[in-house]
């Protein structure tokens, strides 16, 4: 069975602080990947970056970065200097190679305050 | 492109009124998903077509709920008679290779 607990329900810092939101995944698969999603206040799921099981290399995009341990499965997500626009609930989530299944976890949402 | 593009965007209905919510995926892909969002339960994923054929329903809850992808470019998703803990957001998502790509999402009411 798969699993990604993301223990940080909400989260509030003020704008131009650095966040970052854990993810932590169980699985027996060997093969597997890695995914975050944004959903901000209009509801929308925005997809922002998929990693495969084989590539730990940490990913930088603009202010966003993440980091992919294997070691402790986890796949964190660190937003530098923050703004407002990165206010949305962030979902990490998790399909086996092959998989149609996506194994989402609960949300973290990030409030980033002016 | 213009994304997986879902109708309505919202719908408030009453209690036993048939609901049909529409999703049309991204042209080529050929996985389609339905999820449903709540709070108490997350996102869940309700049913899995693949080149147009249902392959996981699974996640259907009831035989209330009904999916159907008569062709590549549309989808539809039922719920006959609609209870209000059927109030929701209905994401559609396709996909072509190994991320999903999802639409806006339809919130239904139910009263």
């Amino acid at each position: 069975a798969q699993k990604v607990t993301q223990a940080q329900t909400e989260i509030s810092v003020v704008e131009k602080e650095d966040v970052t939101l854990d993810c932590v995944y169980e699985t027996r698969d060997t093969t597997y990947y890695l995914f975050w999603y944004k959903q901000p206040p209009s509801g929308e799921l925005v997809f922002l970056i998929r990693r495969n099981s084989f590539d730990e290399q940490n990913e930088i995009s603009g202010r966003y970065s993440w980091n992919f341990q294997k070691s402790t499965s986890s796949f964190n997500f660190t937003i530098t200097a923050s703004q407002v626009v990165d206010s949305a609930v962030y979902f990490c989530a998790l399909s086996g190679a092959g998989s149609y299944q996506l194994t989402f976890g609960k949300g973290t949402k990030l409030s980033v305050i002016p | 492109d213009a994304g997986v593009i879902q109708s309505p965007r919202h719908e408030v209905t009453e209690m036993g009124q048939e609901v049909t919510l529409r999703c049309k995926p991204i042209s080529g892909h050929n996985s389609l998903f339905w999820y449903r969002q709540t709070m108490m339960r997350g996102l869940e994923l309700l049913i899995y077509f693949n080149n147009n054929v249902p392959i996981d329903d699974s996640g259907m809850p009831e035989d209330r709920f009904s999916a159907k992808m008569p062709n590549a470019s549309f989808s539809t998703l039922k719920i006959q008679p609609s209870e209000p803990r059927d109030s929701a957001v209905y994401f559609c998502a396709s996909r072509e290779g190994l991320a999903k790509a999802f639409g806006p999402g339809t919130r239904l009411t139910v009263l």
